[in-house]
């Protein structure tokens, strides 16, 4: 039972590189969230897909695009890396909305330089 | 949107003593309430939720109480262990309509000391 997998679990960038992180639930949970964590902090909702298709906005969305590439899969992408990105990304999903716990996955800690 | 505050920020508490974290929440309307733990370098994870037909649910040594008038609910925790230590979220939310997603508190880091 994989529940919430997340990959990488570790990486660093330079400052203006890209990279995707990937995210895959094997619930069948129809959505599908993104949060940072900064030290010190709460979670804080970058981006989710309330079901397969769709996608909006969360508290802190600049610097970052999303996608629902199917049921499954939601992936978060930097486009260009900056050091305020620096954080730990945890991908989380739900059999619906808010009605349900969420299940997280571990984690990637992002390191931008 | 709602907002939810939890105290304490930190809390030290000696083995075998309780500990108690509180939450507040602003909707009205919000009707699940769960309650996460963090253990360092890991995610999140569910341990108990509650929802606003009841007014305290209890799973072992953990236990959770609303009081919807006050539009609050807190976490108990008694004959803490060291393994309790960690970093605790609650969070709220309205329900299964489409867009009522969780809203988490600020966190609160227990440590228990052996």
């Amino acid at each position: 039972n994989a529940g919430v997998t997340q990959t990488p679990k570790f990486q660093v960038l330079k400052t203006g590189q890209s990279m995707t992180l990937q995210c895959a639930q094997d619930m069948n949970h129809n959505s599908m969230y993104w949060y940072r964590q900064d030290p010190g902090m709460g979670l804080r909702l970058i981006y989710y897909s309330a079901s397969e298709g769709t996608t909006d906005k969360g508290e802190v969305p600049n610097g970052y695009n999303v996608s629902r590439l199917n049921k499954r899969e939601f992936s978060l992408r930097l486009e260009s890396a900056a050091p305020s990105q620096t954080s730990v990304y945890f991908c989380a999903s739900s059999r619906d909305n808010g009605a349900y716990g969420y299940t997280f996955g571990s984690g990637t800690r992002l390191t931008v330089v | 949107g709602e907002n939810v505050e939890q105290h304490p920020s930190t809390l030290s508490v000696q083995e075998g003593d309780s500990a108690v974290i509180k939450c507040t929440y602003s909707d009205s309307a919000s009707n699940y309430f769960p309650w996460y733990k963090q253990e360092l370098g890991k995610g999140p994870q569910l341990i108990i939720d509650i929802r606003s037909n009841v007014g305290e649910k209890k799973d072992q040594r953990i236990a959770v109480t609303l009081n919807k008038t006050a539009k609050h609910f807190s976490l108990h925790i008694t004959e803490t262990q060291p393994e309790d230590s960690a970093v605790y979220f609650c969070a709220a939310s309205k329900g299964n309509n489409a867009g009522n997603m969780l809203t988490f508190g600020g966190g609160t880091r227990l440590m228990v000391k052996p």
